[in-house]
């Protein structure tokens, strides 16, 4: 089973479109996140979800919406995509008390 | 708020050599230290962590050493191994907060 699973893995899309990406964890974590990889690879927090209420929304564009329907799901929604919104977005999950465990990535590239 | 720097940024060494990774943090108040490995492709997985009421910690061909008083911390990989090869990110954070990232250092390990 996965432990933290985001969809989709790659998402090819215009400027303008509005996209959206799931994330699940079955760890039983409280908290969970939001990072950006850009193409030199700096990991950058963007929100951070502690029993689906929202605890960090770091200096992000508000484009950018997550939505934390219960503690186990955290999603991205991005309204009007730029060319300067393509990287790696990744979800993560802890107790809050440790290390992260990340989902396997969406790779978002807007043309 | 919490800055993290990490040295070097890229790092060749060959198999079965030692590789160092070193990072500074700003925030004194910052107590735990993970590091990650990412494969090209995949997701950052944790690979060791250090909590401040220890100075290092061992697993294996893996260590990590801890310094409160110069804020600096590092990584030690010993007989390096060519699956090795990986970018290794440091991180900072006061327990509860989010994970504040270091640059990464790619490490190429030659065979």
């Amino acid at each position: 089973d996965t432990a933290v699973s985001q969809t989709p893995k790659y998402l090819v899309t215009q400027m303008g479109n509005d996209k959206s990406i799931k994330c699940e964890q079955n760890l039983g974590h409280d908290t969970m996140y939001w990072y950006k990889q850009d193409s030199k690879k700096f990991l950058k927090i963007m929100f951070s979800y502690n029993n689906k209420e929202l605890i960090i929304n770091e200096t992000v564009p508000n484009r950018f919406s997550p939505k934390s329907p219960d503690k186990a799901h955290l999603n991205l929604h991005i309204n009007s995509l730029e060319l300067g919104d393509s990287a790696v977005y990744f979800c993560a999950s802890s107790t809050g008390t440790g290390g992260y465990t990340f989902g396997s990535g969406t790779r978002l590239t807007v043309v | 708020g919490e800055n993290v720097e990490q040295h070097p940024s890229t790092l060749s060494v060959q198999e079965g050599d030692s590789a160092v990774i070193k990072c500074t943090y700003s925030d004194s108040a910052s107590n735990y230290f993970p590091w990650y490995k990412q494969e090209l492709g995949k997701r950052p997985q944790l690979i060791i962590d250090i909590r401040s009421n220890v100075g290092e910690k061992k697993d294996q061909r893996i260590a990590v050493t801890l310094n409160k008083t110069a804020k600096h911390f590092s990584l030690h990989i010993t007989e390096t191994q060519p699956e090795d090869s990986a970018v290794y990110f440091c991180a900072a954070s006061i327990i509860t907060d989010k994970l504040i990232f270091g640059t990464g250092t790619r490490l190429q390990v030659f065979p």
